[in-house]
């Protein structure tokens, strides 16, 4: 069955510092790949998509790689802070468009 | 440009009661989605409209959930009984369209609670 697995445990960084989130998948070969991002009490947030055939996609302060070989994303913020203090979702893409999401890893950045 | 819209917030209820959650989608947007979110997991797809067809329930508990959306705009999700295991945040999405790659705009959510 299809399988998608974020950082495993919460995330703590220093202010300044880049943060790098890990979304791994099995069983399936997605199309392309959202970010978002989930603060508490609210729906998530769109933040990035990347497609099959993109290596790297950027925004801002916001970089996300997409290797299908590996059957991996990884999303960074760089010069991250206190404000970035989130969880971000990751959700490969499925049949009929559709979006498959992860469990999120939750990001603290101290200050 | 409005969000997407749902009611109520928040939910209490006794297993074996009724619940309705509405959601209003961004106009224009032809696709519209109901998650279930448990604590500490990911948004879990439960039905998806395109206009007012259904174009995938099968991750819907049939026998106990229901969806519809009249005329193609706003949608009720309900649920007929509850059970303890319902307990979640329930989150309507819109996107423009679900034959891209449209982004997902999400609504605040209701939070249910089954007692």
């Amino acid at each position: 069955s299809q399988k998608i697995e974020q950082n495993s445990e919460a995330l703590n960084i220093q202010e300044g510092k880049t943060a790098t989130l890990t979304c791994n998948y099995t069983n399936y070969s997605p199309a392309y790949l959202q970010w978002y991002r989930q603060d508490p009490g609210r729906g998530p947030v769109f933040l990035l998509l990347i497609r099959e055939n993109e290596k790297e996609k950027r925004k801002e302060r916001l970089k996300v790689t997409f290797d299908t070989t590996l059957k991996q994303s990884l999303f960074h913020i760089t010069a991250s802070q206190p404000a970035d203090s989130a969880t971000y979702l990751c959700a490969p893409s499925g049949s009929a468009r559709q979006l498959t999401f992860g469990s999120g890893t939750q990001l603290t950045v101290l200050p | 440009e409005a969000g997407v819209a749902q009611s109520p917030r928040y939910k209490i209820i006794e297993k074996r009661q009724s619940v309705a959650f509405w959601c209003n989608p961004i106009s224009g947007h032809a696709t519209l989605y109901w998650y279930q979110q448990i604590l500490g997991q990911g948004p879990k797809l439960l039905i998806q409209f395109q206009n007012n067809g259904v174009v995938d329930d099968s991750q819907l508990p049939k026998d106990r959930f229901s969806a519809e959306r009249l005329k193609g705009v706003d949608s009720t999700l309900k649920i007929q009984p509850a059970k303890l295991e319902d307990s979640a945040v329930y989150l309507c999405a819109s996107s423009p369209t679900g034959t891209g790659y449209n982004e997902q705009f999400f609504g605040p959510g209701t939070r249910l609670t089954v007692l």
